[in-house]
């Protein structure tokens, strides 16, 4: 399966815990966005990432929340200092750097 | 006011009915728009895609798009059961972020 692949599909913390989520993007891409959807609501764009580097991060909340995308490996979504708002599916998108992008099964944020 | 808005639904058809599926938009710098259909407890796939006015044809998918009304839709004909799903419209302007509707939830009865 060559598409964009999220790990874990499942991820449960307590308040305070820290969540990482990764993502794999599809071969021969290159860019990579982190997109939140919460209950009820739709998908809101979150970071946009290169390799090594963050291009536009503005609908990151400004705590708690950052974004890599190393040189090697798949990108990382960290949230610190879990709360139960942050109870929501994150889903990874990867584009060759066109207006398509391609979307991975996302994962499954569970605060308790 | 938003700057997508999409019905949200549920549309319920019965099977073979040709299904509506509708987005207005505010941002007239808006350049390419999407359709994506999310299955439950699944990601976004991307269906249509295109960037001008006018219809955009694949099998029994249209996407049409009215820039000077800032409107778009997608019509599915012979719709199918397994065309149950949220539909999502996508929509950006600089090939980065994309903005979304709610999703529209559709229900295609056997």
């Amino acid at each position: 399966n060559a598409g964009v692949m999220q790990n874990p599909r499942h991820l449960v913390r307590r308040r305070g815990q820290e969540a990482r989520l990764r993502c794999s993007p599809m071969k021969g891409h290159s860019h990579v966005y982190w997109y939140r959807q919460l209950p009820e609501e739709g998908l809101k764009f979150m970071v946009y990432l290169q390799k090594e580097n963050i291009i536009d991060e503005s609908g990151m909340p400004k705590e708690r929340f950052s974004a890599e995308f190393p040189k090697e490996g798949p990108s990382i979504l960290r949230i610190q200092q879990v709360v139960r708002g942050d109870s929501a599916a994150y889903f990874c998108a990867s584009s060759q750097g066109g207006e398509t992008q391609h979307f991975g099964d996302g994962t499954r944020l569970s605060i308790l | 006011q938003k700057e997508v808005e999409q019905d949200p639904g549920p549309l319920s058809v019965p099977e073979g009915a040709i299904v509506s599926l509708n987005c207005t938009y505010s941002n007239s710098a808006f350049q390419y728009f999407m359709w994506y259909r999310q299955y439950s407890r699944k990601g976004p796939e991307l269906l249509m895609y295109t960037y001008s006015s006018g219809n955009k044809e694949d099998g029994r998918f249209t996407a049409q798009v009215d820039k000077s009304s800032k409107y778009i839709s997608l019509f599915i004909r012979d719709s199918q059961p397994s065309d149950s799903a949220t539909y999502l419209c996508a929509i950006n302007n600089a090939g980065n972020m994309l903005t979304f509707g709610g999703g529209t939830r559709l229900m295609v009865k056997p």
